[in-house]
């Protein structure tokens, strides 16, 4: 079993949809937890991070933790075909602080 | 955040040979790290770049194979040696400061082609 699991889609929307992506992670210590955008041919850019359970806005975006259920989301509101790209979560903490696992990255497409 | 450059920004080598990759970061970070991204996969971390002495290698990766070396806090370098067609795959240069691993910004990644 993968340490993080994300479905690969792909996922494809239309213009002003709203986006829910997730992952689920497998090991209890995790604290720290990653969303990043990676366009074509370009390195992952961090979107937002949140340490713990809870919930975090920034813009359009949404991060969601919940601990008790070890799932990670991320929601896109008002999607844009900007948005278009890969989205990888990624956890850190516990046994190992300075490494990040990252899920596989799901494909999305944000049509006009 | 810190923006890292890498160099080259890909290449297509013949198998057997070496070929070092470059990173550069335009302020000095705590940590740096590099990662393999085979297509359509995630991010896999090969080793911690650490700065004056030998790096930290992920299982599954050996110095012999991959050479790392950190001369100071904005360089490092990543050597893919006696390279073979399984090698083809994206190579990203990362970094992290004071805040942590969870603020950690990436290269743009030189993608590899190993014929």
């Amino acid at each position: 079993q993968k340490e993080v699991e994300q479905d690969p889609g792909p996922l494809s929307v239309p213009e002003g949809a709203i986006v829910s992506l997730n992952c689920t992670y497998s090991n209890s210590a995790f604290q720290y937890f990653m969303w990043y955008r990676q366009y074509s041919r370009k390195g992952p850019e961090l979107l937002m991070y949140t340490y713990s359970s809870g919930n975090k806005e920034d813009g359009r975006f949404t991060a969601q933790v919940d601990k008790s259920s070890k799932y990670i989301s991320l929601f896109i509101r008002d999607s844009q075909p900007s948005d278009s790209a890969t989205y990888l979560c990624a956890t850190a903490g516990g046994t190992s602080y300075g490494k990040l696992t990252f899920g596989q990255g799901t494909i999305l497409t944000v049509h006009p | 955040s810190a923006v890292i450059s890498q160099k080259p920004s890909r290449d297509i080598c013949q198998r057997g040979t070496s070929l070092t990759i470059q990173c550069q970061v335009d302020s000095q970070v705590t940590m740096m790290f590099w990662y393999r991204q085979q297509p359509g996969q995630s991010l896999t971390l090969i080793a911690t770049a650490n700065q004056g002495s030998e790096a930290t290698y992920e299982s599954g990766f050996v110095i012999d194979k991959f050479p790392i070396s950190r001369p100071n806090l904005t360089f490092s370098t990543l050597t893919v040696s006696n390279m073979s067609p399984e090698d083809s795959s994206i190579y990203l240069c990362s970094g992290a400061g004071l805040a942590g691993v969870h603020e950690q910004f990436f290269g743009p990644g030189t993608r590899l082609t190993v014929l």
